[in-house]
């Protein structure tokens, strides 16, 4: 059973990068199989899927972010990590990594999620 | 504005058979699976459906999916209590190249 945990700073300043690591258990990020993912979730939105890294080197991105967006694979620690920079208010949002549970497009296995706020 | 396009709102007496519904397009539900996730209050969301409907191990089989066209839905019966919470239905997205979410239907039990 895979188990997600999402650290990283809860406040981040307008314009600076926001940088969130995934913790795994149970599973290799290396492992073929999985989509390792990210998706937020602003206050009072829906939720948007950021993109994932696959295979530890193929990523794919959300077309509205991806000029922001970096999703990489740390093998040493077993953890995958979001980098999303120029940072505004309305990146402000619940922060969730997550994976594919079973095989491709078979719906996420998540994380408990992080609040990250981009404030001054 | 979500992709895919879910009732706000749902609500049933306890015993009750309710279904939420998901619209979409041809290029994500027309042409891709759909899944189905629940978020009880201050957790987070938890894998209900994938794949139309099959089931996760764990999930009571008062749980069930289905897809037609460019639709689909979510039905519950023998309503719980337990069950009151926030639904999203997700399907991949051929056009945008990635997953798209529905904005979600919160369910409440009378």
């Amino acid at each position: 059973q895979v188990q997600l945990q999402e650290s990283g700073p809860g406040l981040v300043k307008p314009s600076e990068t926001l940088s969130l690591s995934c913790t795994v258990s149970g599973d290799s990020v290396t492992s073929g199989s999985y989509y390792w993912t990210w998706i937020r979730q602003p206050p009072g939105k829906g939720l948007e899927w950021i993109g994932y890294i696959y295979n530890g080197v193929s990523t794919n991105y959300n077309s509205s972010l991806k000029s922001r967006v970096t999703i990489s694979v740390d093998t040493s620690t077993n953890q995958f990590h979001l980098k999303l920079s120029s940072v505004t208010a309305a990146d402000t949002a619940v922060y969730y990594c997550a994976r594919t549970c079973y095989y491709e497009m078979s719906g996420y296995c998540w994380g408990q999620g992080t609040l990250v706020t981009v404030s001054s | 504005q979500s992709v895919l396009t879910q009732p706000p709102s749902a609500s049933g007496p306890p015993g009750q058979r309710v279904t939420i519904s998901c619209s979409g397009s041809s290029s994500n539900i027309g042409s891709n699976t759909i899944n189905w996730y629940q978020r009880l209050p201050g957790t987070a969301p938890k894998l209900l459906i994938y794949t139309n409907n099959r089931r996760p191990s764990g999930v009571p089989d008062r749980f069930s999916g289905s897809k037609s066209g460019t639709s689909a839905s979510l039905a519950i019966s023998g309503l719980q209590s337990e069950d009151e919470a926030d639904y999203y239905c997700a399907s991949w997205d051929d056009s945008l190249r990635g997953v798209v979410f529905g904005g979600g239907t919160k369910l409440t039990v009378l």
